[in-house]
């Protein structure tokens, strides 16, 4: 079974809408959680963290619920410039203090005019 | 300005052929790590370094090896041994090794093996 799963998708979108991202993983030992943002043919960056008590940075909402292993990004009010892949990561120690990241294979949105 | 730098963007090489991908970061982090990403794939961990002179294999290390001389350096070493080698490949540092501390990702090197 893989580390984290997510819906490929794609969605697609018009502006305005909201849509929301889902991520499982697998291994309950995991530590901390991220939602990273890859636009096309480029680097991974970071969107936000996600903590146990849920945040939110301006349209950005993340969720996690720990007893379901379970992760959700919500976007409101999209824009076009929200087109992106959206890869789900988390974190977890195997004895050492790596803090190695483990990948989604990420969900593809569309922002559409 | 800060950052992670790799070089070159795109590299085309012939199978069989050894190839260095360059990684320098200036942010003064002590924890470096290569990814290869494939289509469709999430990215996989190749090797990661948490100090000058140390490094240990990721999970899909086989055909490719590192050295960790400076702090600033990664260099990373795609060998004939590697199957399948055509791949974008992303070097990340992140100030030192930890669940919590984010990485920072370089622009990546596209790897074209014929």
């Amino acid at each position: 079974r893989k580390e984290v799963e997510q819906d490929p998708g794609p969605f697609n979108v018009p502006e305005g809408a909201t849509v929301a991202f889902n991520c499982t993983y697998s291994n309950s030992a995991s530590q901390s959680f991220f939602w990273y943002r890859q636009d096309c043919r480029k680097e991974p960056k970071l969107l936000m963290s996600v903590y146990s008590s849920g945040n939110e940075d301006g349209r950005f909402t993340a969720q996690l619920n720990r007893a379901s292993q379970y992760i959700s990004l919500l976007i409101r009010d999209s824009k076009l410039s929200d087109s992106a892949t959206y890869l789900c990561v988390v974190t977890h120690d195997r004895g050492s203090t790596l803090g190695r990241l483990y990948f989604g294979r990420g969900t593809q949105l569309t922002v559409w005019p | 300005d800060g950052g992670i730098t790799q070089s070159p963007k795109y590299l085309f090489r012939k199978e069989g052929q050894n190839v260095t991908l360059s990684c320098e970061q200036n942010l003064n982090h002590d924890a470096m790590y290569w990814y290869r990403q494939d289509p469709g794939q999430g990215l996989r961990l190749i090797y990661y370094s948490q100090i000058v002179n140390d490094f240990q294999k990721g999970d899909i290390a086989e055909g490719y090896s590192v050295s960790r001389e400076k702090k600033e350096s990664f260099p990373l070493t795609v060998t004939s041994a590697q199957k399948n080698p055509t791949a974008f490949y992303l070097c990340a540092s992140s100030i030192r090794a930890g669940t919590t501390y984010e990485q920072y990702f370089g622009p990546g090197t596209r790897l074209t093996v014929t």
